[in-house]
């Protein structure tokens, strides 16, 4: 299994452009999410999805959509790129015992 | 805001000492988890604590829940250089959905040889 993956790795984006962060996992988990990491806050969850067809907002939603059209793949769109959306993204999965795998990460800066 | 909050947030330590981290929230919790992620990687699950009081121990690591289910603490024994990294703390709310958990800010953990 390659666990969960994420592309890209890296990304810089200038203000307003928007762009798609892939997500993929081959574990069959039903609950995967999107966390963004920055320096002293820890992981903050901006959406989350309890299968396929179904998501929801976390805690720092704005500026970002979702869709899980698949039990594989969850991607992330970032609408109009701010320099505010400089950060570290994870993406998450969940098996059945609720334990979390995150991927590798993607890092974006926008300029 | 966070609800979840984690102490303390650098932690120097000399090889071969003990340390401690503690994660505390302002309401009950379902369960508790332990991640460690370290510098430039990923996080990496730990541990899962469901039980008011459940001890769990991972050769030098030991994991504690709270009685309260409010808090939670790590501790590690005769630390290595292999320990360097940031562990969180992240807890599910008894009012949250499965699998929706809410992340302390971390411990960075630096160990001095």
């Amino acid at each position: 299994n390659a666990g969960v993956t994420q592309t890209p790795k890296f990304q810089v984006l200038k203000t307003g452009q928007s762009m798609t962060l892939q997500c993929a996992q081959d574990m069959n988990h039903e609950y995967m999410s999107w966390y963004r990491q920055d320096p002293g806050m820890g992981l903050r969850l901006i959406h989350y999805s309890v299968g396929a067809g179904i998501t929801d907002q976390g805690e720092v939603p704005n500026g970002y959509n979702v869709s899980r059209s698949t039990t594989e793949d969850f991607p992330l769109r970032l609408l109009s790129a701010a320099p505010s959306q400089t950060s570290v993204y994870f993406c998450a999965s969940n098996n059945r015992v609720n334990e979390q795998y995150f991927g590798p990460g993607t890092r974006l800066t926008v300029t | 805001g966070q609800q979840v909050m984690q102490i303390p947030q650098y932690q120097h330590v000399q090889e071969g000492e003990d340390f401690t981290t503690y994660c505390n929230s302002s309401t009950t919790l379902s369960n508790i988890q332990w991640y460690k992620q370290r510098p430039g990687g990923h996080p990496v699950f730990l541990i899962q604590l469901v039980k008011s009081g459940e001890v769990k121990k991972q050769k030098r690591l030991t994991f504690q829940f709270g009685e309260a289910k409010k808090n939670s603490s790590l501790h590690i024994t005769a630390t290595q250089t292999t320990d360097v990294g940031t562990y969180f703390c992240a807890g599910r709310l008894t009012t949250d959905s499965w699998g929706k958990l809410q992340f302390g800010a971390g411990t960075q953990v630096v160990v001095t040889p």
